[in-house]
């Protein structure tokens, strides 16, 4: 079936870090992946999103490669801001399908 | 622009009442959902709507209806409250690949 694995969390960071958070899934087919971004007390927002195999999608410094090889859509940034401690998901949308899928979450905390 | 709007933002129920969350998008969007979400648990499908007049199952239907009122709306109901319903809900709509989310309703079941 379709599914969806992220690290864990937190992930605590001090301001400026790297940052990465990994997501790998399973699913047949060419589905479209993507990460959302969830700030405290608030919904979903899509962060960014790739469509097929080795496409980039990048937003506000953050930036995902869609690796059919590894199924991975690992999520990045060179230098994170205490205004990123927010939770992210990673999602996948299946080929032909309504639906998506999300993984569990990974909060990240980014200390001054 | 509004967007996808649910209310009500906070509710308390007892055990046994009923309930209707409501949903209305302004994306003129085909499809709709609500989804679910518990601590560790991410985000879980409980009914989705293609299109105007349908709606299917997702992975934790059971204690829940719903109903495509319109194109714009999409409300769904707890017949009897449990405290495992106890849960932030989501709506949201897609066109085409991008899902857009509501705000949150924040439920609780005593």
């Amino acid at each position: 079936g379709n599914s969806v694995t992220q690290m864990e969390g937190p992930v605590t960071l001090s301001e400026e870090a790297f940052l990465t958070i990994n997501c790998t899934y399973t699913a047949t087919g060419y589905p479209s992946l993507f990460w959302y971004v969830q700030y405290p007390g608030e919904g979903l927002q899509l962060l960014l999103k790739a469509t097929k195999a080795d496409d980039k999608g990048s937003n506000k410094g953050f930036e995902a490669t869609y690796r059919k090889e590894t199924t991975s859509f690992h999520l990045e940034k060179g230098s994170v801001q205490v205004s990123d401690s927010a939770v992210y998901f990673c999602a996948l949308r299946p080929d032909s399908s309504y639906k998506l899928i999300f993984g569990s979450g990974t909060r990240l905390l980014v200390r001054p | 622009n509004a967007g996808v709007t649910q209310t009500p933002k906070f509710q308390v129920l007892k055990t046994g009442q009923s309930m209707t969350l409501q949903c209305a998008q302004d994306m003129n969007h085909n499809s709709m959902y609500w989804y679910r979400q518990d601590p560790g648990m991410g985000l879980r499908l409980i009914y989705y709507s293609a299109s105007e007049g349908t709606t299917d199952k997702g992975e934790v239907p059971n204690g829940y209806n719903v109903s495509r009122l319109n194109k714009r709306e999409f409300s769904l109901r707890l017949e009897s409250a449990a405290p495992s319903q106890t849960s932030v809900y989501f709506c949201a709509s897609s066109e085409g690949n991008t899902i857009y989310f509501g705000e949150g309703s924040w439920l609780t079941v005593v």
